[in-house]
This record gives C-alpha cells, sequence and structure tokens, in this order.
C-alpha cells in the first residue's frame, strides 16, 4: 500500500470548515484513498473513501486531485466533537479485506 | 446489533504472566484482525483472520497467538507477557472486502509491570 504524508496537527474554528489535506504520490492505479478517524482512545471510526471521483456522504466530503497524488477531507461545518485525529489510508481493493496502515496521522482540534 | 465487543477493557498483567484479549462480533464478518497502538503512534497489525480456520501473522506478530474457530470470535493470546507489550489493543472486522469500512472494537488497555 502507498505511503500517506499528512500534517501533524491543524486548528479550526467551531463552525467553519475543516479541510485536511493528504499527500500519497505513489498511489497506484487501484488503490483506493480512505479516511477514518480516532477521538480521543477510542477504535478508529471510518468516515469515506473513494478511488478519483470526489465523494460526499453524511459525514465529510473527499476530494481526490485529477492525478490522485492528493486529497482533502472536507468536515462542512466543524464541531467540539470532531476534535481527534484522522488517518489518511491507502489500500488496494482485493477479493479479500486487507490490512490496514496506519500513518501518525493529523491532530484536528475544533475550537469555540 | 453490538458490533465489534472487546473484553477486557483494561488490564494490568506481571511479566510472564499470560493471558487472552477476546474479540467478539455480530455483523457475520469473515475478516477480523488485531491492532496495537502504542503512544502517538498509529496502529500496527498484529494478526489477522480471512475466515474461521485460517489465519495469518500482521507485521508485529511476535508474543501473539490467535485462533479463529467459529466466524464470531478471534482471541489474541499473549503467551509471556513483557513490558513491551504495554499498549491498546484494538480489534477489528470488515465484510468481504473491506471496501465500505473496518469496524472497530473500543480497546483493551494492557499494562504490563
Amino acid at each position: 500500500d502507498a505511503k500517506t504524508t499528512q500534517p501533524t496537527s491543524m486548528d479550526c474554528a467551531e463552525g467553519r470548515a475543516a479541510n485536511l489535506p493528504c499527500n500519497h504520490s505513489t498511489i497506484s492505479g487501484n488503490e483506493y484513498v480512505y479516511w477514518y478517524r480516532q477521538i480521543h482512545s477510542q477504535g478508529p471510526q471510518y468516515i469515506i473513501h473513494g478511488l478519483k471521483n470526489n465523494e460526499t456522504n453524511e459525514m465529510a466530503s473527499l476530494i481526490i486531485t485529477e492525478d490522485r497524488k492528493s486529497s482533502t477531507l472536507i468536515l462542512p461545518h466543524a464541531t467540539l466533537r470532531d476534535t481527534a485525529v484522522y488517518y489518511c489510508i491507502v489500500r488496494v481493493v482485493t477479493g479479500t479485506a486487507s490490512k490496514l496502515t496506519f500513518g501518525t496521522g493529523t491532530r484536528l482540534q475544533v475550537t469555540l | 446489533n453490538a458490533g465489534v465487543t472487546q473484553t477486557p477493557k483494561f488490564q494490568v498483567l506481571k511479566t510472564g504472566q499470560s493471558m487472552t484479549l477476546q474479540c467478539a462480533q455480530d455483523m457475520n464478518h469473515e475478516y477480523m484482525s488485531w491492532y496495537r497502538q502504542d503512544p502517538g503512534m498509529g496502529l500496527r497489525l498484529i494478526h489477522y483472520s480471512v475466515g474461521a480456520g485460517i489465519t495469518d501473522q500482521g507485521e508485529v506478530p511476535n508474543g501473539y497467538n490467535v485462533s479463529r474457530s467459529t466466524t464470531e470470535d478471534f482471541p489474541l493470546r499473549l503467551l509471556s507477557a513483557a513490558p513491551s507489550q504495554t499498549s491498546v489493543y484494538f480489534c477489528a472486522s470488515s465484510s468481504g472486502t473491506g471496501t465500505y469500512g473496518y469496524t472497530f472494537g473500543s480497546g483493551t488497555r494492557l499494562t504490563v509491570v
């Protein structure tokens, strides 16, 4: 699975959009981009994933650049409960589930 | 629907003791896995299973054993606990290819003294 690079930490004011970048310049054509988050000491939580098109669900939007070398997770209206570590992961989706390779992620602090 | 249940939530062991961390899921997921997370680090894969009777090693398997006798359960055994195994352990499961995400348990915080 390709490596990813994320900023160590970011701040965001409550109610504003949080834009979390991820660089995955060595991504292969069959690798998906996944985002998970980990709130405090809880287990990671799946947020969203995409291959090359932009994706949106009830939690967030995922913007993938045309060359697929980077992506941005957007939380449109951040709340204090969105304070967490956000992990960007790339992986091949094959016939069976496979491991997730976690980096150190981005620590997002949402403030009043 | 309980999802992924891990027990115990906290455990303190003495060096050399053995114990089993329990993981159970009620979603009929084929894939189950164990990760450990050390302070300030991301999760690292210990062992995984793609179905009952099938297990394989992840990136940090030494000192741990697993078995998968049923689809629901995937226990992790520490054979002889060492202080280096002090960590938070997470179990995760997924159906099929895992395309729509993995479900994680709430973790077991283990301290080896």
